[in-house]
């Protein structure tokens, strides 16, 4: 099984600055045949279900703000809010949907400082 | 507007078993790769089971032969059937579509709690 290891777990970020969560994978999720990155990236508020925001590690899902972005190909991948905004304190969850089973990193959670 | 709705939640001694629907509007089950994701209280994201358009199904080591998922394209309903419930399968479960033939999630239902407890 390939295990997605989130970091930091948390953390506390101004209005306006820059927040970036990595996630690392155990193994490339990078498939040759097509150079696309099998990795996506959601967002949890508190009671709601989960909500995709990239894909192919760095295709923003129609509608989410460019101010989120995700980079990274192979084994490590980052999600970057730009300038951050009190809507979006959530839980962030990476996932990788090369092979089965599929599996979500542990999450980080986003504050506001 | 597409739209998943679960259903079948609850309150269930270890051992019991437990089917949840998934009721799907906006489009047809049969046309997605539909999924089921748990998510134990305060705790993260874990995949369970997922079929195919062709009607293959996949499931998580930790739920392989105790839970069946399956589909009814005339009701265009997914569900998760539960067997052996174990207090650690406690958690909200959330069915999602896949939007095309890559398993990433576009879209989620509200989740249905199933608590597994003596």
């Amino acid at each position: 099984d390939i295990v997605m290891t989130q970091s930091p777990d948390s953390l506390a970020v101004s209005l306006g600055e820059r927040a970036t969560i990595n996630c690392k994978s155990s193994q490339s999720v990078l498939y040759s045949s097509n150079n696309k990155n099998y990795l996506a990236w959601y967002q949890q508020k508190p009671g709601q279900p989960p909500k995709l925001l990239i894909y192919w590690a760095s295709t923003r899902e129609s509608g989410v703000p460019d101010r989120f972005s995700g980079s990274g190909s192979g084994t490590d991948f980052t999600l970057t809010i730009s300038s951050l905004q009190a809507e979006d304190v959530a839980v962030y969850y990476c996932q990788h949907y090369y092979n089965i089973p599929l599996t979500f990193g542990g999450g980080t959670k986003v504050e506001i400082k | 507007e597409v739209q998943l709705v679960e259903t079948g939640g609850g309150l269930i001694q270890p051992g019991g078993s437990l089917r949840l629907s998934c009721a799907a509007s906006g489009f047809a089950v049969s046309s997605n790769y539909m999924s089921w994701v748990r998510q134990a209280p305060g705790k993260g994201l874990e995949w369970v089971s997922v079929i195919y358009t062709g009607g293959s199904t996949y499931y998580a080591e930790s739920v392989k032969g105790r839970f069946t998922i399956s589909r009814d394209n005339s009701n265009n309903t997914v569900y998760l059937h539960m067997n052996s419930l174990r207090a650690e399968d406690t958690a909200v479960y959330y069915c999602a579509r896949s939007a095309g033939r890559e398993v990433f999630f576009d879209y989620w239902g509200q989740g249905t709690l199933v608590t597994v407890s003596s």
